[in-house]
């Protein structure tokens, strides 16, 4: 069974950068059909899509946030990692790592980290 | 981007049936998940496919989608069900593929 935890701070200051690693258990992160996807959820609110990264390095990212997203991926450290720039107030979330698993005719995400809590506050 | 519509909440007494609706145009031409998560958890996937449980999901839980509505249903609801379901498609839009539903509250009576 795949096991995904996030690691980073739980604090970030207004206009600074938050950074975010899933490191990965269990399982290759080198197989065709596996998308690393980061995924939020603002404070009562639902789960927001945020990007993946495949293990061959392209990405995609939520054009609300592409212009301050990057992602990476080290399979032989079996990470991936977010970074999110000049964050506000509305980037205070809980962040959750997920493999998403291609299947008949789309991705689902089957495995799901435990969540980070993020606080966005000076 | 694909929008995708559900109630805020659903309540139910136990031992009946919940139904959870996911609206999105013309969803029955696409395949939807759907996940459960209760309260200071990671959602969990208990509907794929639009129809398929993973391992150790119970057959309580089952889906089914036409037209402009998805449906998780839930048989035989019990406390241990009462948590927020989340329906999710992978849309073809290359720019967002990625599309969640709003979240419904399943509360037991």
């Amino acid at each position: 069974q795949v096991r995904l935890q996030v690691s980073g701070p739980g604090l970030v200051k207004p206009s600074q950068t938050l950074s975010l690693t899933c490191s990965v258990s269990g399982g290759s992160m080198r197989i065709d059909g596996y998308y690393w996807t980061w995924i939020r959820q603002r404070p009562e609110k639902g789960l927001e899509y945020i990007g993946y990264i495949y293990h061959t390095g392209s990405t995609n990212y939520n054009p609300s946030l592409k212009s301050r997203i990057a992602m990476s991926i080290d399979t032989s450290k079996k990470q991936f990692s977010l970074k999110l720039r000049s964050v506000t107030a509305a980037d205070t979330a809980l962040y959750f790592c997920a493999r998403g698993s291609q299947g008949g005719d789309g991705v689902c995400f089957d495995n799901w980290g435990p969540g980070s809590l993020v606080t966005v506050s000076s | 981007s694909y929008v995708l519509t559900q109630p805020p909440s659903v309540s139910v007494p136990p031992g009946q049936t919940a139904r959870i609706t996911c609206g999105g145009n013309r969803i029955g031409s696409k395949t939807v998940h759907w996940y459960q998560q209760k309260p200071g958890q990671a959602p969990v996937l208990v509907v794929y496919d639009g129809s398929h449980r993973p391992s150790g999901i119970p057959e309580r839980f089952s889906g089914s989608n036409s037209g402009n509505t998805a449906t998780l249903t839930i048989s035989g609801v019990g406390a241990g069900d009462e948590a927020d379901y989340h329906c999710q498609v992978w849309d073809g839009n290359i720019d967002l593929p990625g599309v969640f539903g709003g979240g419904t509250k399943l509360t037991v009576l």
